[in-house]
């Protein structure tokens, strides 16, 4: 892999409760983004970094919250979990826009 | 936000080239066409990308129309390999968001 670790791989939790999914670089790329995949919706984009605590919504950013307190970490976090929120999570880095986007592994979450 | 379509599914023979259509009809000047391809299990693998002019490389050529609202991802010799759902999208410059289409599931036939 291309120096991106998502944590954890697989969660099951309950519906109401705080969950965080972390993505890890060791790219030092100043781009990241948080994508969520569901059939027949392909990937969306939930929110994305461009830099140390600067964030932006993405188009399905309802419910989640990010951080980014270092250049390596960037934390999703859905505050109250619902059922809704069950679905593969993947994180992405870019250095700059002239080149492509590296994936993370994903993390699948469900929700019961 | 751009809208991007592609169709749900293709199939091609081994050893043909293999041409996936994407349109984007409302994409920025400035956006970027990107393609990406995944895997069962996996996540999505960087294929290429192009701004106007048509790209290649070792994995793929991009053909990108004169007016860019559509391009084109070429596999120029399709193997069992190359199975996977393929996303296109405009890549926004400077909020450098990737918007995905639903992708195109391929398939290989021996």
């Amino acid at each position: 892999d291309a120096g991106i670790t998502q944590s954890p791989r697989h969660k099951v939790t309950e519906t109401g409760t705080p969950v965080t999914l972390r993505c890890h670089q060791t790219e030092n790329h100043r781009y990241m983004y948080w994508y969520r995949q569901d059939p027949g919706h392909g990937l969306r984009l939930i929110h994305y970094s461009y830099g140390v605590k600067d964030t932006d919504k993405g188009e399905v950013s309802d419910g989640y919250s990010v951080s980014r307190s270092k250049t390596e970490d960037f934390l999703l976090t859905l505050e109250s979990a619902t059922s809704s929120q069950t679905s593969v999570y993947f994180c992405a880095i870019s250095v700059s826009t002239e080149y492509g986007y590296t994936f993370g592994s994903g993390t699948r979450l469900t929700v019961v | 936000d751009a809208k991007t379509t592609q169709p749900n599914s293709m199939e091609s023979n081994e050893e043909e080239p293999v041409h996936l259509p994407c349109n984007h009809s409302t994409i920025s000047g400035t956006d970027y066409i990107h393609w990406y391809r995944q895997l069962p299990s996996q996540g999505p693998e960087y294929v290429i990308h192009g701004l106007t002019s048509n790209v290649n490389n070792r994995m793929a050529s991009l053909a990108i129309a004169e007016d860019r609202k559509s391009s084109t991802l070429i596999l120029h010799r399709a193997t069992l390999r190359d199975a996977a759902v393929y996303y296109c999208g405009p890549r926004g410059f400077g909020n450098e968001k990737l918007t995905f289409g639903t992708g195109t599931r391929l398939t290989i036939i021996p």
